[in-house]
């Protein structure tokens, strides 16, 4: 079965800051993986997914992650933090493109 | 619209109630998932329908959980004989199905339910 871990609940940038979102997995088989965004009440909404290729995926509002096989992670990063970046961030896996597990998600709070 | 839909977007029932959640997917779009979001969990999934294959129904946590998807677009989650731990946000998501790898999901924007 698949799993999904999110480490942090809740994390803290200052706005221009590094954001770095931890994202670790269980598959036995090549994953995909997504990130997705819920702003305050609103719907969730793909920032980013990997399928196959390159292992840096860039998504929208200048966030990336990177898929790393060794490590099982795919960590979700953005140079600088802007104020409109504070929401909840979801990672997901899925082997078969059918079935999604998502993680518990962490909220992401930007400090002017 | 363009986007998925739901209805209602709040309901309060009463413990032992039944209870209905409508979902209408995005035009064209062939898959359709339904997932539960609790306080402090992720997403859930519950069930997952593509065209007109049977649906894989392996995440609904009881027999009091159905769904169905009348005409390949519309569906429905019944929940009967509702119980307080049934309390959360449910989703609606779904993709145009296209082979080759997960096509997007588009989420509605949810249906939160109380049981009182």
């Amino acid at each position: 079965a698949q799993s999904v871990t999110q480490l942090g609940s809740h994390v803290s940038v200052s706005e221009g800051a590094l954001v770095l979102l931890r994202c670790n997995y269980s598959s036995s088989v090549p994953p995909y993986l997504f990130w997705y965004v819920q702003y305050p009440n609103q719907g969730l909404q793909l920032l980013l997914k990997y399928t196959t290729g390159a292992t840096l995926v860039k998504g929208i509002n200048g966030f990336e992650a990177e898929f790393k096989k060794s490590e099982t992670s795919f960590h979700l990063t953005k140079p600088s933090a802007h104020m409109s970046d504070a929401a909840e961030y979801f990672c997901a896996v899925s082997d078969t493109g059918n079935q999604f597990y998502f993680g518990t998600g962490t909220s992401l709070t930007v400090i002017p | 619209g363009a986007g998925v839909s739901q209805s209602p977007s709040n309901k309060v029932t009463e413990k032992g109630k039944d209870v209905e959640l409508r979902c209408d997917p995005i035009s064209g779009h062939t898959a359709l998932y339904w997932y539960r979001q609790s306080l402090g969990q992720g997403l859930e999934f519950l069930i997952y329908f593509q065209g007109n294959s049977a649906p894989d129904k392996s995440g609904l946590p009881s027999d009091r959980f159905s769904a169905e998807r009348t005409g390949g677009s519309v569906s429905t989650l019944t929940i009967q004989r509702t119980q307080q731990e049934d309390s959360a946000v449910y989703l609606c998501a779904s993709s145009s199905g296209l082979a080759g790898g997960p096509s997007t999901q588009y989420f509605g924007p949810g249906t939160r339910l109380t049981v009182l």
